[in-house]
């Protein structure tokens, strides 16, 4: 039982370059989120999703886009990266309820030059 | 926003003594949850508490909410050196969307 899985743990890009994070759950839960966590800065949310073909967005969502195409799949795609995008992101999904405790992947560190 | 802070930023103790952070946040709340996230790692959920609760235990994990201050506090008691790690509370907003907000964490190593 993985729980949640984010691919892949680091990644290196130059500014303007596009990627995609990949988050996988296999507990069957309606609710995903994607997070970043700068030093000092805590958890922000940047975009979440309530059931599969839904997403909206967080508090810092801008140069972000997300899908969930699957219900256990729920992507993070930088478009044009930029240093500011520099941080460590994280997945966590909850249940069905954004009230319900909520589990993370092991994050992904990426790192825009 | 709704932002719950964790008070103190850093915390360095012997093992065998008890930890004590504190969470403050502004507004009303549904439920207030503790976090703990190791180095390199993701966090993981340690205890929930809901609005209408004062005090909960898990193991050596006691989570006090005193809605009147706007408050939570989270005591480790006889900690090890394997509770090095950071410490979150994430607070609910009631009346809105409950999307839970973390704070910026509490540092707490602890010292064999």
């Amino acid at each position: 039982n993985a729980g949640v899985t984010q691919t892949p743990k680091f990644r290196v890009l130059k500014t303007g370059q596009s990627m995609t994070l990949l988050c996988a759950q296999d507990m069957n839960h309606e609710y995903m989120y994607w997070y970043r966590q700068d030093p000092g800065m805590g958890l922000r949310l940047i975009h979440y999703s309530v059931g599969e073909g839904t997403t909206a967005k967080g508090e810092v969502p801008d140069g972000y886009n997300v899908s969930r195409l699957k219900k256990q799949n729920f992507l993070l795609g930088l478009e044009s990266a930029a240093p500011s995008q520099t941080s460590v992101y994280f997945c966590a999904s909850s249940q069905d309820s954004h009230r319900q405790p909520q589990h993370f992947g092991d994050g992904t560190r990426l790192s825009i030059l | 926003s709704q932002q719950g802070e964790e008070d103190p930023q850093a915390l360095s103790i012997q093992e065998g003594e008890n930890a004590t952070m504190n969470c403050s946040y502004k507004t009303s709340i549904n439920n207030l949850q503790w976090y703990r996230q190791n180095s390199g790692r993701g966090l993981v959920h340690l205890i929930l508490i809901r609005s209408n609760e004062r005090e909960k235990h898990s193991g050596r994990l006691r989570v006090t909410l005193d809605t009147s201050k706007k408050s939570s506090s989270l005591l480790i008691t006889a900690s090890r050196a394997a509770d090095t790690a950071s410490y979150f509370c994430a607070t609910a907003a009631s009346g809105g969307s409950y999307i839970p907000t973390f704070g910026r964490g509490t540092s707490l190593i602890v010292h064999p």
